[in-house]
């Protein structure tokens, strides 16, 4: 069974500053999805950003970018010039590809909690 | 667009007792699955189910079920409810050839 790992519970980063939320994940298959999502206190899960495995280009988009490195099986999220409407749960995710019927499982880490200081 | 509807957004249940959950999922989305989200155990997959069939099943007790319909709208139900069964409970729905998950909003849950 895959597994992720999110080793910080909390970080904090000054406004229009840039923080590094860490994630690495276990597994045997070649082929999967990486997420992060954000999860404020309206507890409504958005997702920020997604990485297919296949592609080693990381994924961009806006102030947020990803560092994926497949063989370390690990997956950083970079947020650069950090406003203070980040400041959330962060969740690393994990899809296969290879679910029983084609299943959309995701497995999630632990969750850093984000605060982002004015 | 209305996103997925959750409801209710709290309940506070006595233990013993059983609970319905409801989740509405995004117009044309097929796939509906469920979350647990507690400060212990973080999130953990209950069940999906996709086309009124359920899909996969995480490890959780046979107290939790659940299923869906012909609209898409899904129900799980927790029978025997316990203290430790208190969370967050999670929806998600995707299309059927998607990639991304839509969350709701949650229903809390708290067992007394």
């Amino acid at each position: 069974a895959q597994t992720v790992t999110q080793s910080q519970p909390e970080m904090s980063v000054q406004e229009a500053e840039t923080v590094t939320l860490s994630c690495t994940y276990d597994t045997s298959e070649s082929d999967y999805y990486l997420f992060w999502y954000k999860q404020p206190p309206s507890r409504q899960m958005i997702l920020v950003i997604r990485q297919e495995a296949y592609k080693q280009q990381n994924a961009t988009e806006n102030r947020f970018s990803v560092n994926f490195q497949k063989a370390a099986k690990s997956f950083s999220l970079k947020i650069s010039d950090s406003q203070l409407g980040d400041a959330a749960m962060y969740f690393c995710a994990y899809r296969s590809l290879y679910e029983q019927g084609g299943s959309e499982k995701l497995v999630f880490g632990k969750g850093t909690k984000l605060t982002v200081n004015p | 667009k209305a996103g997925v509807t959750q409801t209710p957004r709290y309940l506070i249940k006595t233990r013993g007792q059983q609970v319905t959950l409801s989740c509405s999922p995004i117009s044309g989305h097929r796939s509906v699955s469920w979350y647990q989200q507690t400060p212990g155990q973080g999130l953990q997959f209950l069940f999906e189910y996709f086309s009124e069939t359920q899909r996969n099943k995480g490890n959780f007790p046979g107290r939790f079920s659940g299923r869906q319909f012909s609209n898409s709208r899904s129900e799980m139900n927790v029978s025997t409810l316990e203290l430790g069964d208190s969370a967050l409970y999670l929806c998600a729905s995707s299309f059927s050839s998607g990639v991304e998950a839509f969350f709701g909003q949650g229903t809390r849950l708290t067992v007394v």
